[in-house]
């Protein structure tokens, strides 16, 4: 899997939009791209993924730049219960069965 | 997606001993996966566990440390064995139910070995 970039840390206020960017500048025609997130004393959980258009959940929004070598997690107002370790991951779209690949991923914290 | 159980969610351990964890999962997976979180850092992968056959080790992870079991498609146990202080650190189980798609993992067993 084509490796991704990520600031170690990000700090955001509780309410406010968080942009949580990913460069990926290897990413494949074929790789999908992940958001998992691992809250404190937590196994991660999926996020959201995408492939070339933005993707909206009702966790958050995922916004791929045109040439997609880079990408946004967006979460529209961060609340203290977003606070968690978030990992931008690449699969290949003929991966399969495979397990996931974590980086270090961005800690996000919310301030109150 | 899977509802997976882990047990222990902890535990603390003498050196030497081995301590063997404990994924049940609500419904029936080909593919289990192993990781490792030592702390404060990612997650680690050690071995994938399918049914019905021997686990696939990752670079670093042994059998003879990580044994693995894999009886059916909704269980499977990871035994730390020999046991030192450097395994402490939090063990998590996963499954994919789709094919690569929303990955379900387990709480996770944090292991302390004094």
């Amino acid at each position: 899997d084509a490796k991704t970039t990520q600031p170690n840390s990000m700090e955001s206020n509780e309410e406010e939009p968080v942009h949580l960017p990913c460069n990926h500048s290897t990413i494949s025609g074929t790789d999908y791209i992940h958001w998992y997130r691992q809250l404190p004393s937590q196994g991660p959980e999926y996020v959201i993924h995408g492939l070339t258009s933005n993707v909206n959940n009702r966790m958050a929004s995922l916004a791929i730049a045109e040439d997609r070598k880079s990408s946004t997690l967006i979460l529209h107002r961060a609340t203290l219960r977003d606070a968690a370790v978030y990992y931008c991951i690449l699969r290949d779209a003929i991966s399969g069965n495979t397990p996931l690949v974590f980086g270090k991923g961005t800690r996000l914290s919310v301030i109150a | 997606s899977a509802v997976i159980s882990q047990k222990p969610s902890r535990d603390i351990c003498q050196r030497g001993t081995s301590l063997t964890i404990q994924c049940q999962v609500d419904s029936q997976v080909t593919m289990m996966f192993w990781y490792r979180q030592q702390p404060g850092q990612s997650l680690t992968l050690i071995a994938t566990a399918n049914q019905g056959s021997e686990a696939t080790y990752e670079s670093g992870f042994v059998i003879d440390k990580f044994p693995i079991s894999r009886p059916n498609l909704t269980f499977s146990t990871l035994t730390v064995s020999n046991m030192s202080p450097e395994d402490s650190s939090i063990y998590l189980c996963s499954v994919s139910l789709w094919r690569g798609l929303g990955y379900t993992f387990g709480s996770g067993t944090r292991l302390t070995v004094v």
